[in-house]
C-alpha cells in the first residue's frame, strides 16, 4: 500500500529535549516536506527536499532541521524544543516535485512543555 | 511570494444543500491549484486539482472552476452528505514555487 508514514504519532516533551520525527514512503517519491498545523493559520510549509542530499526552507524554518541522506527517509528534528514548536505536524511526498499531487502522512501531535 | 486567502473559514449546509468554497491566488505564475479534505485525526488528502489550462473540472458530485484573470478558484460540492463533513484547503504552486496553502474551512453537514 502506497503511504507516508511518521512516527510517533504523539509526542509530549519538555522544552530543551532534542527529538527527532521520522519520514518515511514507500512511493519513490522525489520530492518530500514538512508542514506544521496550526489552528486559524493552515499548513505551512518548515523545509522540503526535492531530492537526497537536496534540503531547503520553507516559510517556517527557525528551529527546525532536516536531512535526506536515502530517497525515501525525511527526518524533521527539533534540536532544542521550544512550547512555540507545539503543534501537529505533517510529512508529505511527492513524485514530480511542486505541481503534483501531495501524499500526507497521518500526522505528528508535538507538545512541548 | 504567493498567498492564498480562504473563504469562509467555517461553513454549515444541510444535508443535500450545496457547498462552495472559494479561494483567490496572488502570484500569476500560479498553474496548479489543488483541494485537500482532511478528516478528524487524519492528514489532507487530495480530492480534485485543476491546472491553468482549464477553467472547470469535474469529478461526480465534486466540481472546481478556475478564472485565471480574477485569480481565483472554487470548490463547489453538490448533493452533500454527512461524510462530506470535514476541512477543506485550497493551495496553489507554479514549478517554482512550493504549495501555499490557504487557512481551511470546516465544513459541516447537517443531516
Amino acid at each position: 500500500e502506497a503511504q507516508v508514514t511518521q512516527n510517533p504519532r504523539y509526542l509530549i516533551t519538555v522544552t530543551g529535549k532534542k527529538l527527532t520525527v521520522t519520514c518515511s514512503q514507500n512511493m519513490n517519491h522525489e520530492y518530500m516536506s514538512w508542514y506544521r498545523q496550526d489552528p486559524g493559520l493552515g499548513l505551512r510549509q518548515i523545509y522540503y527536499s526535492m531530492n537526497v542530499e537536496v534540503t531547503d526552507k520553507g516559510d517556517v524554518p527557525e528551529g527546525y532541521k532536516v536531512s535526506r541522506k536515502e530517497k525515501r527517509n525525511f527526518p524533521l528534528i527539533l534540536e532544542s524544543p521550544s512550547p512555540n514548536q507545539t503543534s501537529l505536524y505533517f510529512c508529505a511526498s511527492s513524485f514530480g516535485g511542486r505541481s503534483t499531487e501531495a501524499f500526507f502522512g497521518q500526522g505528528t501531535r508535538l507538545t512541548v512543555v | 511570494g504567493e498567498n492564498v486567502e480562504q473563504h469562509p473559514s467555517t461553513l454549515s449546509v444541510q444535508e443535500g444543500d450545496s457547498a462552495v468554497i472559494k479561494c483567490t491566488y496572488s502570484d500569476s505564475a500560479s498553474n496548479y491549484f489543488p483541494w485537500y479534505k482532511q478528516e478528524l485525526g487524519k492528514g489532507p488528502q487530495l480530492i480534485i486539482d485543476i491546472r491553468s489550462n482549464v477553467g472547470e473540472k469535474k469529478d461526480q458530485r465534486i466540481a472546481v472552476t478556475l478564472n485565471k484573470t480574477a485569480k481565483h478558484f472554487s470548490l463547489h460540492i453538490t448533493e452533500t452528505q454527512p461524510e462530506d463533513s470535514a476541512v477543506y484547503f485550497c493551495a496553489a504552486a507554479s514549478g517554482n514555487t512550493p504549495l501555499v496553502f490557504g487557512k481551511g474551512t470546516r465544513l459541516s453537514v447537517i443531516a
